[in-house]
């Protein structure tokens, strides 16, 4: 399995403009996770999808975030109209859950830089 | 969310054991205790996952006494491959598990 996949790796864009991040789940996970992170505020957990069922947004830090998960395979994380105060680098997590052992596999991260 | 405290940050030599303490008083009884290590421009990755006593695998031990207020992950001889921030997490499950400030730990030559 090639793990989490994450795209794009790296994205440059000026404030105001919409930004959608992309995510694909190793398969056969069932749980899916948005991370953010930066250097003030360490990792973030911004929302977490069961069965493509948002459970937990209380992470989003605004409504100019948003988050899909249409199908098992693919979520996308949207930041809309995005400023400077975003910069940070976003990670994408699945996991196998219902079990006891709740290994995460976190994805490469997208880096994103709002200018 | 049952917090942790960690060090900041570690020294270390390589071929030490290098073994991080991790607090955390206001465990509950169904949580679990998760380590995950952190390299420079990736995401974390799973290390080790106890609940009470010993757990060893092919990279770590992970130390926690009887009253599970606190847990040490030990790794022994350590590279400068080793060099890393390294998570204390603790939690019932994934989604519960809250990512502290964590060790960053230097292995030197």
């Amino acid at each position: 399995d090639a793990g989490v996949i994450q795209s794009p790796r790296h994205e440059v864009t000026e404030m105001g403009q919409e930004v959608t991040l992309r995510c694909k789940p190793i398969s056969g996970h069932n749980s899916l996770f948005w991370y953010r992170q930066t250097m003030m505020r360490g990792l973030e957990l911004l929302i977490y999808f069961n069965n493509n069922v948002p459970i937990d947004d209380s992470g989003m830090p605004e409504d100019r975030f948003s988050a899909k998960m249409p199908n098992a395979s693919f979520s996308t994380l949207k930041i809309q109209p995005s400023e400077p105060r975003d910069s940070a680098v976003y990670f994408c997590a699945s996991s196998l859950s219902g079990t006891i052992f709740t290994e995460a596999f976190f994805g490469q991260g997208t880096r994103l830089t709002v200018v | 969310l049952a917090k942790t405290t960690q060090p900041i940050s570690m020294d270390s030599y390589e071929g030490q054991e290098v073994n991080i303490t991790c607090s955390h008083n206001n465990i509950a009884t169904n949580d679990y205790i998760t380590w995950y290590q952190q390299f420079p421009s990736q995401g974390p990755r799973f290390i080790i996952q106890g609940y009470k006593t010993k757990v060893t695998n092919e990279v770590a031990s992970l130390f926690i006494p009887a009253d599970r207020k606190s847990s040490t992950l030990s790794l022994p001889r350590v590279s400068l491959s080793d060099t890393a921030v390294y998570y204390c997490l603790v939690g019932e499950s994934f989604n519960k598990f809250y990512f502290g400030s964590g060790t960053k730990l230097n292995v030197k030559p």
